[in-house]
């Protein structure tokens, strides 16, 4: 199956320093990457449709202006966390579709990150 | 609102035991229904159905989607130790962005195998 690499899997900061993770497919084009976040013994949660080559589309109670979404090329999204604060620590989680082919395909999951604010 | 409920939120059995998980949904554009598995890290992926009535097999783990009732279920035949993890259904919407699928997730059930 299609492989999707998220990086890093895990992170300590500081708070009010900013945090980027990465996302990339690796054998397919994605032109359109998904970010969630997932709280302890919680469910994964939509934040933000990332679109290649144009603006991301946030869910509604996710500011655009704390979580910058870039999806600069096919095969890469970054979400970055800034001025982050001990309510961000999380585990954040990419995913994304080969959209070659069958109209249905499954959704690839990064291996998440996990991001604790001190 | 597009919702997606998982029942029950958590289930402990032991091993040999078979278990059958629900997940109902009420959505906008129903396109595909996904079984996940999650242990520690990222979701890792079971099934994906979208016709109502056919069953998917892999193992001892089977799903079937109801899209007339709106609910589908995880059965898990002779359970073992390893099945131990939360599993996540999750429901694709269209979406007109290039075609891409948001998906709307469940709670999750947890599922904990005692030997």
């Amino acid at each position: 199956g299609a492989v999707v690499s998220q990086h890093p899997s895990r992170v300590i900061c500081k708070s009010g320093t900013s945090v980027k993770i990465e996302c990339r497919s690796l054998d397919f084009q994605a032109t359109t990457m998904f970010w969630y976040r997932q709280f302890p013994k919680q469910s994964l949660m939509l934040m933000a449709t990332s679109n290649e080559g144009s603006k991301a589309t946030y869910e509604q109670g996710v500011e655009k202006d704390k979580f910058l979404i870039n999806h600069a090329s096919l095969t890469l999204s970054t979400l970055t966390v800034t001025s982050a604060h001990p309510e961000d620590s999380s585990f954040y989680i990419c995913s994304a579709r080969d959209h070659r082919g069958a109209q249905n395909t499954e959704a690839f999951f990064g291996q998440g990150t996990r991001l604790t604010v001190v | 609102e597009d919702k997606v409920v998982q029942s029950p939120l958590s289930l402990v059995v032991h091993e040999g035991d078979t278990v059958t998980l629900n997940c109902s949904y009420e959505v906008t554009n129903f396109r595909s229904l996904l079984w996940y598995k999650q242990e520690k890290k990222a979701p890792t992926f079971l099934f994906m159905l979208t016709s109502s009535g056919i069953e998917k097999k892999s193992g001892r783990l089977s799903s079937i989607l109801d899209k007339k009732e709106l609910f589908s279920i995880l059965n898990i035949t002779a359970t073992q130790t390893g099945d131990s993890a939360v599993y996540l259904c999750a429901v694709g919407n269209s979406n007109i962005i290039q075609g891409a699928q948001k998906l709307v997730f469940g709670q999750g059930t947890r599922l904990t195998i005692n030997p």
